[in-house]
């Protein structure tokens, strides 16, 4: 149990375009999910909280704008990079918290999704 | 905000012995939990172990087990009986036992395993 899957898992997009990066909780239920960035040979970096049904709660330095995150399921966060660039090209990870309140673990485990590598060219 | 460190970019061990990765962070919090992950090569990360902050006991899981120093603010991690298969890169985490769940990783510690 506690599996959590990203969709793609690589994605290579032209600059310019926008791409989409799923995360789903696959056996339990998530209020709250989490977006890291990880540059090669780098730790992660927390780029924003994800809370079910209300606004993403942004780290210090990332855009907004740019990196739209919506939560609308217990099950389900999306991260969308907007008018990628070259710079934006980089390893994403997911990660979301079981609450517990369906599979009885304890809440403050966090499951990791496989990750997303995004190349734009 | 916490910071945590890991001052060994990388380590080497031989197959079935023993090595200790180190992890120092800064708090001012009382409440809080530590953690080691792993990320192999394939980029999954897999919770190695986990303490919280009010256990005075040392978390152990098999072959890994942590020395915990609150009072040093210092959370190491052994690996006993090392194996080809625990090369990999080591993340240790913070996570605040107040405010939000998420996890703030040190820079990381790449494991060499040698035959």
């Amino acid at each position: 149990g506690a599996v959590v899957s990203q969709h793609p898992s690589r994605v290579i997009c032209k600059s310019g375009t926008s791409v989409k990066i799923e995360c789903r909780s696959l056996d339990f239920q998530a209020t709250t999910m989490f977006w890291y960035r990880q540059f090669p040979k780098k730790s992660l970096m927390l780029m924003a909280t994800s809370n079910e049904g209300s606004k993403a709660t942004y780290e210090q330095g990332v855009e907004k704008d740019k990196f739209l995150i919506n939560h609308a399921s217990l099950t389900l966060s999306t991260l969308t990079v907007t008018s990628a660039h070259p710079e934006d090209s980089s390893f994403y990870i997911c990660s979301a918290r079981d609450h517990g309140g369906t599979s009885g673990r304890a809440s403050y485990e966090q499951y990791f999704g496989p990750g997303t590598r995004l190349t734009v060219t | 905000a916490q910071t945590v460190t890991q001052s060994q970019p990388e380590m080497s061990v031989q197959e079935a012995e023993t090595v200790t990765l180190s992890c120092t962070y800064d708090t001012s919090e009382s409440d809080y939990y530590l953690f080691w992950y792993k990320q192999p090569p394939s980029r999954q990360m897999i919770l190695v172990i986990r303490q919280e902050a009010y256990k005075q006991q040392n978390a152990t899981e098999n072959r890994f087990s942590v020395n915990f120093q609150k009072a040093a603010k210092s959370f190491s991690l052994k690996i006993s009986d090392s194996q080809l298969g625990d090369a990999a890169m080591y993340f240790c985490a913070y996570r605040s036992g107040n405010s939000g769940y998420a996890l703030n990783f040190g820079k990381g510690t790449s494991l060499l395993v040698t035959p």
